[in-house]
């Protein structure tokens, strides 16, 4: 079945620093890679996502890059604030619906 | 609309009993996912859903049973409730054309679940 390794686990930086989140995986079958952000306490939320056929997508501050060849993607948040502390997972999708989840990144930004 | 809707939101079993967890959504989402996160870590899919009538096992299925007799809901199943099963549950919901491109997920606020 389908596996995906976050990295890394808990990252902090200062804020106005940049943060990158990268996620491989093992299906070749995953065609669907979002990203969601969870507060503590809260369910999880779309921030971004990207589909098989593109490379680089960019909203605002976040962007999400794929290597399918390599079968890793990655989040990249630039120009970081305080409130964009919280958990962040990626997770892919197969056309057959199935869903999977990395484990999670902690992120913290230092004011 | 109101989304994805789930209920209980906070509920504490006794080691063998029995309950279900009720999830429906208003947003004619034909994918349906139930997943349990346990503290400091990931989601992982318990069972899923790609229509009305089609459940598919996820990673952690055992222990759980689901039904979809409606496109709005998708109710889980704790037979025999054990400590192992104390986690905070969420459902989700997305749009796909079927064996099509997916759409993100929607998640309700989750369920707490505590086994005692």
């Amino acid at each position: 079945g389908e596996n995906v390794e976050q990295h890394p686990s808990t990252l902090s930086v200062q804020e106005g620093d940049s943060a990158v989140i990268k996620c491989t995986y093992s299906d070749s079958a995953s065609n669907y890679f979002p990203w969601y952000k969870q507060e503590l306490g809260k369910r999880p939320q779309l921030i971004i996502d990207i589909r098989s056929n593109v490379g680089e997508k960019k909203d605002q501050r976040i962007a999400v890059t794929l290597n399918k060849t390599a079968k890793h993607f990655s989040l990249h948040i630039t120009e970081t604030q305080p409130e964009d502390s919280a958990v962040y997972f990626c997770a892919l999708n197969t056309n057959a619906g199935k869903s999977t989840f990395g484990d999670g990144t902690t992120l913290t930004v230092k004011p | 609309n109101a989304g994805v809707t789930q209920t209980p939101k906070f509920r504490i079993l006794k080691i063998g009993q029995s309950m279900t967890l009720q999830c429906a959504q208003d947003m004619n989402h034909n994918y349906m996912y139930w997943y349990r996160q346990d503290p400091g870590m990931g989601l992982k899919l318990i069972y899923y859903s790609v229509g009305a009538g089609i459940t598919d096992k996820g990673e952690v299925p055992n222990g759980y049973n689901v039904s979809r007799s409606t496109t709005e809901d998708f109710p889980l199943r704790l037979e025999l409730a054990a400590p192992s099963q104390t986690s905070v549950y969420f459902c989700a919901s997305s749009y796909s054309e079927f064996k099509g491109v997916n759409q993100p997920q929607h998640f309700g606020d989750g369920t707490r679940l505590s086994i005692l």
